[in-house]
């Protein structure tokens, strides 16, 4: 079946420093990737969407200049904290929409700023 | 604005017991309507999803929902508790032709020996 891959699975980085977290989808083009952050014991939030070739779609709350997303072909988004404070230590995930508007999660990143 | 609620969000059950996980919705139209699981430290599974095609619908690890218009809802239910269905559950909503996917606050499932 249709397989969305993230990477890293788990990163710690310092505080003040940028890291990107990578989205795929392994064996389908996926034109639409959402990006969610989900803190310790509570549900996923909608951060943005992210089209392919054009600007992506934050959802209200979040900061566009913090954390940058590019969809850069049909396979691949990319999630960029940048200048990482602690309290950006989450886990993100991210979803891909695949034919007949089926929806597939990644197993997500864990990013702990230190 | 689409919303989901998921009533309790610690719910208990003996192995063997009766798994019932309430979700009500929110929406302007009718919704597509899901149910993920996630297990500790992982990703999310999806256990069934809601597209108008049955309002019962069957998802995998022997877990049901049935969708009842009149009630606004979406309960999650599983004939037998295993040990393994200790997870956390979400309810989820999205609108037709709308792929983001809404969250409720999730229901962790405790299952007792």
């Amino acid at each position: 079946g249709a397989v969305v891959s993230q990477h890293p699975s788990r990163v710690i980085c310092k505080s003040g420093t940028s890291v990107k977290i990578e989205c795929r989808s392994l064996d389908f083009q996926a034109t639409t990737m959402f990006w969610y952050r989900q803190f310790p014991k509570q549900s996923l939030m909608l951060m943005a969407t992210s089209n392919e070739g054009s600007k992506a779609t934050y959802e209200q709350g979040v900061e566009k200049d913090k954390f940058l997303i590019n969809h850069a072909s049909l396979t691949l988004s990319t999630l960029t904290v940048t200048s990482a404070h602690p309290e950006d230590s989450s886990f993100y995930i991210c979803s891909a929409r695949a034919e007949r508007n089926t929806i597939y999660f990644g197993e997500g990143s864990w990013l702990t700023v230190v | 604005a689409q919303s989901v609620t998921q009533l309790g969000s610690h719910v208990s059950v003996s192995e063997g017991a009766l798994v019932l996980l309430r979700c009500n919705y929110s929406s302007s139209v009718p919704p597509y309507l899901f149910w993920y699981v996630q297990y500790p430290n992982q990703g999310l599974q999806l256990l069934l999803k809601y597209t108008s095609a049955a309002t019962l619908v069957k998802g995998i690890n022997g877990f049901e929902a049935e969708f009842k218009k009149s009630e606004t809802s979406f309960h999650l239910t599983k004939p037998s508790a295993h040990m393994s269905d200790a997870a956390e559950y979400f309810c989820a909503v999205s609108d037709y032709g709308d792929d983001k996917i809404i969250f409720g606050k999730g229901t962790r499932l405790h299952i007792l020996p």
